[in-house]
């Protein structure tokens, strides 16, 4: 079964510099999707950013930039600029090519000081 | 569009109550998610449907939880009697199965307190 790892229980950046969010995940799989979701204090959850395995450029989506090392089965989350509405746990997730069902870290809660 | 809805946004109950969490997917959607998160145990996936059926059930933990989804455009997720490990948030999510990502949209979530 597919795992996904996220080392860092816990971050804080100071507001305007960059921070970056660690995931690694366990697959046997070639096909496969990965995605950073945040959730802030509002518990809402919200798609970051995406990222297909066989894509070799990384995704960017604004300030959010991932840094995907497949070989290390690594997918880090790089936030650029950090704003106080950073605030927020981020969950790192696995999607299977063939399948529906998403697998998620443990989270990793981000602060912003200003 | 209004996203995916879920009702209530809290629930308090007591011990050995039915619950029901009632979720209103993104209109076109045609999977359905619901999973729950807690502190020890994270997000996990509870079940999920394709077109209306039910297509893994893996993560119900006991056969005190129940889901149904009637139709396209709603869903319920049961517990009965609840119990106080119960407790935690409870998400809806919906996706578009054919496009490329099939990326899932959350709901707010209902906050389950069981007393």
């Amino acid at each position: 079964a597919q795992t996904v790892t996220q080392s860092q229980p816990e971050m804080s950046v100071q507001e305007a510099e960059t921070v970056t969010l660690s995931c690694t995940y366990d697959t046997s799989e070639s096909d496969y999707y990965l995605f950073w979701y945040k959730q802030p204090p509002s518990r809402q959850m919200i798609l970051v950013i995406r990222q297909e395995a066989y894509k070799q450029q990384n995704a960017t989506e604004n300030r959010f930039s991932v840094n995907f090392q497949k070989a290390a089965k690594s997918f880090s989350l790089k936030i650029s600029d950090s704003q106080l509405g950073d605030a927020a746990m981020y969950f790192c997730a696995y999607r299977s090519g063939g399948a529906q069902k998403l697998v998620f870290g443990q989270g990793t809660r981000l602060t912003i000081n200003p | 569009d209004a996203g995916v809805i879920q009702s209530p946004r809290h629930e308090v109950t007591e011990m050995g109550q039915e619950v029901t969490l009632r979720c209103k997917p993104i209109s076109g959607h045609n999977s359905l998610f619901w999973y729950r998160q807690t502190m020890m145990r994270g997000l996990e996936l509870l079940i999920y449907f394709n077109n209306n059926v039910p297509i893994d059930d893996s993560g119900m933990p006991e056969d005190r939880f129940s889901a149904k989804m009637p139709n396209a455009s709603f869903s319920t997720l049961k517990i009965q009697p609840s119990e106080p490990r119960d407790s935690a948030v409870y998400f809806c999510a919906s996706s578009l199965g054919r496009s490329l990502y099939n990326e899932q949209f959350f709901g707010p979530g209902t906050r389950l307190t069981v007393l």
